[in-house]
């Protein structure tokens, strides 16, 4: 089972910040937060991930929690085109292999 | 980023026959590829896992006998839907990993499966 938990819908306003909220309160020390978004009837793209740090790339920023059971997902400037599930992820180590498993993710609707 | 692609993007095939899909990395090489299967409205269900050159590992649940997969090179992935039967009708995704502890996972476009 997928070790995450978020809220099953949000909206934000185009133009301005989207912020996702996701629970991990079960990670592990040494596994990693992963966000990735799906589009409808595609393939699942990645945004960003992090262990304890916050990060920024050009698409997203990660706010993790200093207890890491908890993080953020922020798009700085919402578009139409970032309409889609987000899902948050906890990679695991599981049968000899780091596993990304999915959760029931966020869909997260941009208002024009 | 790193691209994977998969072929077909679609199928429709008659109950009882065999479908195979394939599953590449084109920029990179994957030593870790992994299959999903995504039912309308439901999250990515992790099937398979499998590492280039040995046998796959899967899921709970999944039936090793039902989907095939080999993973015969570092770029090419296959997974094959033996005698499909309308309940196998579903999105399949693949995923490809850098390195065996690489930090990056990417996803191919996806496949539909359409069993009649």
């Amino acid at each position: 089972d997928a070790k995450t938990t978020q809220p099953p819908s949000m909206d934000c306003a185009e133009g301005r910040a989207a912020n996702l909220p996701c629970n991990h309160s079960t990670i592990s020390g040494n596994e990693y937060v992963y966000w990735y978004r799906q589009i409808h009837s595609q393939g699942p793209q990645y945004i960003i991930h992090g262990l304890k740090n916050n990060e920024t790339n050009e698409m997203a920023s990660l706010i993790i929690t200093e207890d890491r059971k908890s993080s953020t997902l922020i798009l700085p400037h919402a578009t139409l085109r970032d309409t889609a599930v987000y899902y948050c992820i906890v990679r695991e180590w599981m049968d000899s292999s780091y596993k990304l498993i999915f959760g029931s993710g966020t869909r997260l609707l941009v208002r024009p | 980023g790193a691209v994977v692609s998969q072929h077909p993007s679609w199928v429709i095939c008659k109950s009882g026959t065999s479908v195979k899909i394939e599953c590449r990395s084109l920029d990179f090489q994957a030593t870790t590829m992994f299959w999903y299967r995504q039912f309308p409205k439901q999250s990515l269900m992790l099937m398979a896992t499998s590492n280039e050159g040995s046998k796959a590992t899967y899921e709970q649940g999944v039936e090793k006998d039902k989907f095939l997969i080999n993973h015969a090179s570092l770029t090419l992935s296959t997974l094959t839907v033996t005698s499909a039967h309308p309940e196998d009708s579903s999105f399949y995704i693949c995923s490809a990993r850098y390195s065996w502890y690489g930090d990056e996972q990417f996803f191919g476009p996806g496949t539909r499966l359409t069993v009649l």
